[in-house]
């Protein structure tokens, strides 16, 4: 099985503030990478697919980049909405697996 | 409007079985792979099978396989998630998901929450 991790697990920003956050997988996975966010309480929603395309909605704040085994979620200037759990996701190969998660929280 | 319903959660013992359906509206089901993601409440996503548009093909993760069954009624326009021999592990919100094609989780349901206790 591919294993992802992220980092960091867990980061306090302030609202305007830019957020970086990275994933690697254990192994090659191309351009295979998804990003969510969840907020408590509700079902994940998709941000980012194919490693660096925005799903239709999302505000053009959230970037994507990598490829291979590295890749960073980017939010260039954080909104008080962007303060949730952010998950990548490998689709590689079966099982598909996700990150560990990143908790963004208010400073 | 494009929505994934789950229902059929709930508390059984351990060994005993569920079977947990979702209901799709505003798209046609049998144009999507579909999926079914698990999440223990305060911890991480977990996925759990998939099935092709066409029911034609089917993957498990390694700790449902042999006990978990997706199948689909794209007449209906359900997805269905049968678990047998559940255990205390299986105890998890249990979220519906279409596939918008690159693996991509696009249509979350709203989850439904089983829970194997005796």
């Amino acid at each position: 099985d591919i294993h992802m991790t992220q980092s960091p697990s867990s980061l306090s920003a302030s609202v305007g503030e830019r957020v970086t956050i990275t994933c690697r997988a254990s192994q090659s996975i191309s351009r295979y990478l998804t990003w969510y966010q969840q907020k408590p309480g509700k079902a994940p929603k998709l941000l980012i697919y194919s490693a660096s395309t925005l799903q239709t909605g999302v505000p053009s704040r959230f970037s994507g980049s990598g490829s291979g085994t590295d890749f960073t979620l980017t939010i260039s200037r954080l909104q008080s909405e962007d303060f949730a759990t952010y998950y990548c996701q490998q689709s590689y190969s079966t099982p598909f697996t996700f990150g560990p998660g990143a908790k963004v929280d208010i400073k | 409007e494009v929505q994934l319903v789950e229902s059929g959660g709930g508390l059984v013992r351990p060994g005993e079985s569920l079977r947990l359906s979702c209901a799709a509206s505003g798209f046609t089901l049998s144009g999507y792979w579909m999926h079914w993601v698990r999440q223990v409440p305060g911890k991480g996503l977990v996925w759990v099978s998939r099935i092709r548009g066409d029911g034609g093909t089917t993957s498990y993760a390694d700790s449902v396989k042999g006990r978990f069954t997706i199948s689909r009624d794209n007449a209906k326009n359900t997805l269905h998630l049968q678990m047998n021999s559940l255990s205390a592990e299986d105890t998890a919100v249990y979220y519906c998901v279409r596939d918008r094609g690159s693996d991509a989780f696009d249509i979350w349901g709203q989850g439904t929450m089983v829970s194997v206790s005796s």
